[in-house]
């Protein structure tokens, strides 16, 4: 099966310039989710998504961090304006639902941002 | 709020040697426990996941261990090989109060295993 797709693979912009992240999950996968990984550091939870409704927001930066998933499938994550801090590796992951709980993530190869 | 920590935070080993990776966790209310496997430049690959209601995983050389009441999962690798090096992590899953499952990530153990 083909794995989850998220481009650009990199991106560098400057600091209050907008930048925007793609993620195709896994044909059938409900459950979807964008994290934060800064180096050094271990994933952090942006947003996750049920279908095309949000679970969890709790820890997006809502003045400048969007996403949406629109009809249930593809993802967009948007940082606008950025920020240095906002450099880091943005990791979209998906996973079924059995017996309505998520299972296994599998993990896209990420985006990397750079932020000057 | 969970916390999760990884000891040791590298590890470096030569070929042949079976070693232990560790996890802590603050909140033992856990759903599951999952150990990924992170390579440089690439996502994440989930290695096992256990169910708050078993005590291991295995998977090759690959086992995991589960004591949820003390707040610790290991990892063990038998016999080591330099393909296996790699930042591992370690990722456990709790409930919210609204029914949805939130993932709490640790930093990672990186590994390198010397020819």
């Amino acid at each position: 099966e083909a794995g989850v797709a998220q481009s650009p693979r990199y991106k560098i912009i400057e600091k209050r310039q907008s930048v925007a992240f793609w993620c195709n999950p896994i044909s059938g996968h409900a459950t979807l989710y964008w994290y934060q990984q800064i180096l050094g550091q271990g994933p952090k939870l942006l947003i996750q998504f049920q279908n095309n409704g949000v679970v969890d927001d709790s820890q997006l930066p809502k003045d400048r961090f969007s996403a949406e998933r629109l009809k249930g499938v593809d993802s967009t994550l948007k940082i606008q304006p950025a920020k240095l801090e906002d450099s880091a590796v943005y990791l979209c992951a998906s996973s079924l639902l059995i017996q309505k709980r998520a299972n296994v993530l599998t993990f896209g190869a990420g985006s990397r941002l750079t932020v000057l | 709020k969970q916390e999760v920590t990884q000891i040791p935070a590298a590890l470096s080993v030569p070929e042949g040697e079976n070693l232990v990776l560790n996890c802590s966790f603050t909140d033992s209310a856990i759903y599951n426990l999952q150990w990924f496997r992170q390579d440089p430049g690439k996502g994440l690959t989930s290695l096992l996941l256990i169910q708050s209601s078993q005590r291991e995983q295995t998977s090759g050389r690959l086992n995991a261990s589960l004591d949820k009441s003390s707040g610790r999962s290991t990892l063990y690798i038998a016999a080591s090989q330099p393909g296996d090096s790699a930042t591992y992590l370690c990722a456990v899953t709790n409930i919210t109060q609204g029914g949805s499952e939130k993932l709490v990530f640790g930093k990672g153990t990186k590994l390198t295993v010397n020819p």
